[in-house]
């Protein structure tokens, strides 16, 4: 596509509840990357992919966070047992290759109630 | 955590001023990268300047980099309403794991018509 898109632009779910975000990159791009911005600061990183493989998953904030990009394209970031904690905006970028210009989806604006 | 500081915080100018941003970061880099923002939303990429690169220009863009200082501007000239956003930096660090981008918490620019 012309563009990073991401689905759903918003979702509103229940503490406890499982959530899935959906990443799809620029064709082509070999870099994914999920970052969670939270209101009133920069986005900070969450997870790196290089292909289909998790190259740095050090900025998970925990283990109920997970992602997996099964054919090197569309990634998914799956949160469990939803925390209120959890509501901020997450955010995709791709890039061609690693260390090249990341370009930014619109985000998920995710809210725990 | 965040490596990038922007500066200042908010900007309120008027339509057709220059509007200057700066950033300041504490590693060495291999690019930074300058991002805009609406609405707390998705990041369109601006311009990306390299670590031996002292200045680039795109359009209405001037950004200029000191790694000596660690610090980077971004000057918009003749500035629209439509330029109302939020910028931020972000860096990554040169040598290992040089895909992260560390972002600031960015500066909110308000251009009045």
């Amino acid at each position: 596509g012309a563009g990073v898109s991401q689905t759903p632009s918003n979702k509103v779910t229940e503490k406890g509840k499982y959530v899935e975000l959906r990443c799809d990159p620029i064709s082509g791009h070999t870099a994914l990357y999920w970052y969670r911005q939270s209101l009133g600061q920069g986005p900070e990183f969450l997870i790196y992919f290089q292909g289909t493989g998790a190259a740095d998953d050090s900025g998970l904030p925990n283990d109920r966070f997970f992602a997996v990009r099964p054919e090197g394209s569309v990634s998914t970031l799956k949160i469990q047992r939803t925390e209120r904690g959890d509501s901020a905006v997450y955010l995709c970028a791709s890039s061609l290759y690693q260390n090249t210009e990341a370009f930014f989806g619109q985000g998920t604006r995710l809210t725990v109630v | 955590s965040q490596q990038g500081e922007e500066d200042p915080q908010a900007l309120s100018i008027q339509e057709g001023e220059n509007a200057t941003m700066n950033c300041s970061y504490k590693t060495s880099i291999n690019n930074l990268q300058w991002y805009r923002q609406n609405s707390g939303r998705g990041l369109v990429h601006l311009i990306l300047i390299r670590s031996n690169e002292r200045e680039k220009h795109s359009g209405r863009l001037r950004v200029t980099l000191d790694t000596s200082k660690k610090s980077s501007s971004l000057l918009i000239t003749a500035s629209r309403a439509a330029d109302t956003a939020s910028y931020f930096c972000a860096t990554d660090r040169s040598g290992g794991s040089n895909y992260k981008l560390t972002f600031g918490k960015g500066t909110l620019l308000t251009v009045n018509p």
